[in-house]
């Protein structure tokens, strides 16, 4: 099926740093989901991208969807603890159907 | 309150028994899905169901077996040919299985141990 790749498998940072996390896929998607999950926890839907060049902000959230619509991108400024966890970006699957792929996600570690 | 549940949390089960995890949901969602998740791995997909009474597999089926029956139900069974059983199993949920407004609704998730 249709993959998403998704770098880096991990980040530390300190807190007050920032964090980005990629996804891209070698087919054009017709849009992309961002997930977060906690330790321990299950992933729970942060925000899905349609249009090119896409911008949305959340807080000190920022989330992109390339003008070629293949990537996309997570951006946190000025990290905090509570930001710890894995976050995943997901596409549509192959053939435009609507079950999601997952990238393998990001696991952020902010240190204190 | 409106969610999905999966129980138990913690399973422990001894190779080569069948297991059968709960999924249930109360949101009226067409579409059920249900994912592995090992360290690193990301998320699996190990069956779907778009519809009651039709279920589709994933991209690693083999091992397990699924029911829809219900529509707010769709139990996964572990059996004795996963090769490599213990992981942390994900429900999930969306409205419609063909919309594009794609956001998934995750279960707490259930813990599957094999000794």
């Amino acid at each position: 099926g249709q993959q998403v790749m998704q770098i880096p498998q991990y980040q530390h940072v300190q807190e007050g740093e920032d964090f980005t996390t990629y996804c891209n896929s070698s087919t054009t998607l017709s849009n992309i989901q961002w997930y977060k999950q906690r330790p321990g926890g299950h992933p729970v839907f942060l925000i899905q991208l349609v249009k090119s060049g896409e911008v949305k902000k959340q807080k000190r959230l920022t989330f992109q969807f390339g003008e070629a619509k293949k990537n996309s991108s997570l951006h946190i400024t000025a990290t905090q603890t509570t930001d710890v966890g894995t976050y995943f970006c997901a596409g549509p699957g192959s053939g435009g159907s609507y079950i999601p792929t997952f990238g393998r996600g990001t696991s952020l570690i902010v240190h204190p | 309150d409106g969610g999905i549940t999966q129980s138990p949390k913690y399973l422990f089960r001894k190779e080569g028994q069948n297991v059968t995890l709960s999924c249930e949901q109360n949101l009226n969602h067409d579409a059920m899905y249900w994912y592995r998740q090992d360290p690193g791995q990301g998320l699996r997909l190990i069956y779907y169901s778009q519809i009651v009474n039709d279920f589709q597999k994933g991209d690693i089926a083999e091992g397990y077996s699924v029911s829809r029956e219900k529509k707010e139900s769709f139990p996964l069974t572990v059996t004795s040919a996963q090769k490599n059983p213990t992981a942390f199993y994900l429900c999930a949920s969306k409205p419609r299985g063909d919309h594009l407004y794609n956001e998934q609704f995750f279960g707490p998730g259930t813990r599957l141990t094999v000794l």
